[in-house]
């Protein structure tokens, strides 16, 4: 069965510092993606990345980067020099290549960053 | 904008009442998957169609039913409410086949039974 944990529940910051998620799944497969999602204030949900499980490469987008460890299955996520508008919740994701796309999210970290 | 609308945005209603919620995809998805985002059970899902059929089912009560008609949109319908089936219910698109793409989630439909 397939498994996400987001230990941090809430995390605050201030503004300019760097802040990192924490997400571990957990899964039989060989191959499956790993996505992350933010949830602002308003509610909607955003994709922010999708990396699959032969791409242990991590990824750098503008203040966000993703370190993928498949030895230690987890798929951190850093936001540097966080801003205001970085306040969300944030989920992290696993979909199997079995399960036609299905997503088991974690729990999600409520991310808040003061002024 | 994510491309996918969701309607109504909120639905009030009572216990023992049946609702619809209906959802059109991006276009050029061919696959929808429903959500269900409550503060007990965090996101979790429903069930997804693939061009009109049934794909996967998760943990979908079974007062709940959905289908995908011949223009790709999407309805859920839900039965029998009750007090606990409040909670913000998502609809996602996605091109489909078997790799899992990133999925491309509504507004959703807050509904609330009293």
């Amino acid at each position: 069965a397939q498994k996400v944990t987001q230990a941090q529940t809430e995390i605050s910051v201030v503004e300019k510092e760097d802040v990192t998620l924490d997400c571990v799944y957990e899964t039989r497969d060989t191959t499956y993606y790993l996505f992350w999602y933010k949830q602002p204030p308003s509610g909607e949900l955003v994709f922010l990345i999708r990396r699959n499980s032969f791409d242990e490469q991590n990824e750098i987008s503008g203040r966000y980067s993703w370190n993928f460890q498949k030895s230690t299955s987890s798929f951190n996520f850093t936001i540097t020099a966080s801003q205001v508008v970085d306040s969300a919740v944030y989920f992290c994701a696993l979909s199997e290549i079995a399960s036609y796309g299905k997503l088991t999210f974690g729990q999600g970290t409520i991310l808040t960053v003061h002024p | 904008d994510s491309g996918v609308t969701q309607t109504p945005k909120h639905l009030i209603t009572a216990t023992g009442q049946r609702v619809t919620l209906r959802c059109s995809p991006r276009s050029g998805d061919l696959s929808v998957y429903w959500y269900q985002q409550s503060l007990d059970q965090g996101l979790q899902f429903l069930i997804q169609y693939y061009n009109g059929e049934e794909r996967a089912k998760g943990n979908i009560l079974e007062r709940f039913s959905a289908q995908q008609f011949p223009d790709l949109h999407s309805e859920l319908n839900l039965s029998s409410l009750e007090l606990g089936d409040s909670a913000l219910y998502f609809c996602a698109s996605s091109p489909g086949g078997r790799a899992p793409y990133e999925q491309y989630f509504g507004p959703g439909t807050r509904l609330t039974v009293t």
